[in-house]
């Protein structure tokens, strides 16, 4: 009965570099979020999953960032050529559906050197 | 798009008193609104939640209402205990667009 789990928690890489960072929601969870949370920005959308699908990724700020969901449940979120400004707490949210309760991970914690 | 703003942004109170907290959101079509609870190092845990059919709902010491006239909602914690310190965001969506948008938040302490 775990909750949504998130790996590395943290991670801090070197300015240029790419990083992964992975979700793996409830189970039986179709529906899967990711949301970034920065101290100037608070809370943000990246991306939303139905199943293996993406219909809103209308929060990713550059095409640096992708992600990724495979059978149904794991989910990557992928950032290439990390920056500075990409230093943040990346938060990942599944729901039964769409449009239920969302419940987070803890997060992985970005550092970008 | 949607727009919630949260107030106040810091909170402080004695134990055993009431919090307040509010937020507004812009969109009419927005017809879901939860409220999460974050500690230090933690992700969000949502705490309760309304629907835009319902003006209020209860669970415990913690409540939630709604006027979809004026577009506010507020959480209502009663007999505040310091467990309660923690930041709290409100957060809209609307079942065309799933994704959640937070308020800024809002760091309660309890004082002992």
């Amino acid at each position: 009965g775990a909750g949504v789990s998130q790996s590395p928690s943290n991670k801090v890489t070197e300015k240029g570099k790419d990083v992964e960072l992975r979700c793996d929601p409830i189970s039986g969870h179709t529906a899967l979020y990711w949301y970034r949370q920065s101290l100037g920005q608070g809370l943000e959308f990246l991306i939303y999953f139905q199943g293996n699908s993406a219909p809103d990724k209308s929060g990713l700020p550059s095409d640096r960032f992708s992600a990724e969901r495979t059978g149904g449940s794991v989910s990557t979120l992928t950032i290439q050529r990390t920056q500075q400004e990409d230093s943040a707490v990346y938060l990942c949210a599944s729901s039964r559906r769409g449009g239920q309760p969302q419940h987070f991970g803890d997060g992985t914690r970005l550092s970008i050197l | 798009g949607e727009n919630v703003e949260q107030h106040p942004s810091t909170l402080s109170v004695q134990e055993g008193d009431s919090a307040v907290i509010k937020c507004t959101y812009s969109d009419s079509a927005s017809n879901y609104f939860p409220w999460y609870k974050q500690e230090l190092g933690k992700g969000p845990q949502l705490i309760i939640d309304i629907r835009s059919n319902v003006g209020e709902k209860k669970d415990q010491r913690i409540a939630v209402t709604l006027n979809k006239t004026a577009k506010h909602f507020s959480l209502h914690i009663t007999e505040t205990q310091p467990e309660d310190s923690a930041v709290y965001f409100c957060a809209a969506s609307y079942s065309s667009n799933e994704k959640l948008t937070f308020g800024t938040g809002t760091r309660l302490t309890i004082i002992p």
